[in-house]
């Protein structure tokens, strides 16, 4: 079983509004990812957790908040955000451990800022 | 830095057809991964194929292979019987063995399969 679940699927927000993107994987992963993708483009990494500590953050601005509650799920809150944040994210998680380390990637969910 | 280029911003094949996806990348590093995943309108990404630089034996996964040439770093993959639910955007993507889990992608082949 190879999957990672993502709710929800699409999201419309205001710029003042807080929302949450959820994740979640049940395959004992230890690494898990946010990524950003426009249309068209290849996803962009934002954070990377690995062993449920924050190890990589690719200069995201602070409107982006991540989160690893515990080792099988993964949120990202949501705050203040921009209409150029519009876009897909995705999650993906794998395990760091293995020498044929290969990220599994969710559904996404589709955002909307107005 | 590593880059990945894939120089066919869209292909097109007929249905039943081969057609071969174009990558290249860049990187000193001599242990590494590289992948293609695919992308169907709206749906997940999905790996389609996997390949260690240190073997020499080209990957395959049924109608899924890849011609990895290390010295020249090209890693491209070709689908052979081309079916309709190929249709998609395709990444390849790059992994060195001890970046942690980064991965590098490439900026897409959107393939289109024509009936």
């Amino acid at each position: 079983d190879t999957e990672v679940t993502q709710t929800p699927k699409h999201l419309v927000m205001g710029m003042t509004n807080k929302k949450s993107l959820k994740c979640e994987q049940h395959m004992g992963h230890r690494a898990m990812y946010w990524y950003k993708q426009k249309a068209k483009k290849p996803p962009e990494l934002m954070f990377v957790y690995s062993y449920e500590k924050l190890s990589i953050n690719e200069s995201v601005p602070s409107r982006f908040s991540p989160e690893c509650p515990n080792s099988s799920l993964l949120n990202l809150h949501l705050h203040a955000l921009q209409p150029e944040d519009s876009a897909l994210y995705l999650c993906a998680s794998s395990q760091p451990d293995r020498l044929q380390e290969t990220q599994y990637f969710g559904p996404g969910t589709r955002l909307l800022v107005l | 830095a590593q880059t990945v280029t894939q120089s066919q911003p869209e292909m097109s094949v007929q249905e039943a057809e081969t057609v071969t996806l174009s990558c290249t990348y860049d990187t000193s590093e001599s242990d590494y991964y590289l992948f293609w995943y695919k992308q169907p309108p709206s749906r997940q990404m999905i790996l389609v194929i996997r390949q260690e630089a240190y073997k020499q034996q080209n990957a395959t996964e049924n109608r899924f292979s890849v011609n990895f040439q290390k010295a020249a770093k090209s890693f491209s993959l070709k689908i052979s019987d081309s079916q309709l639910g190929d249709a998609a955007m395709y990444f390849c993507a790059y992994r060195p063995n001890n970046a942690g889990n980064m991965l590098t992608f490439g900026g897409g082949t959107r393939l289109m399969v024509k009936p």
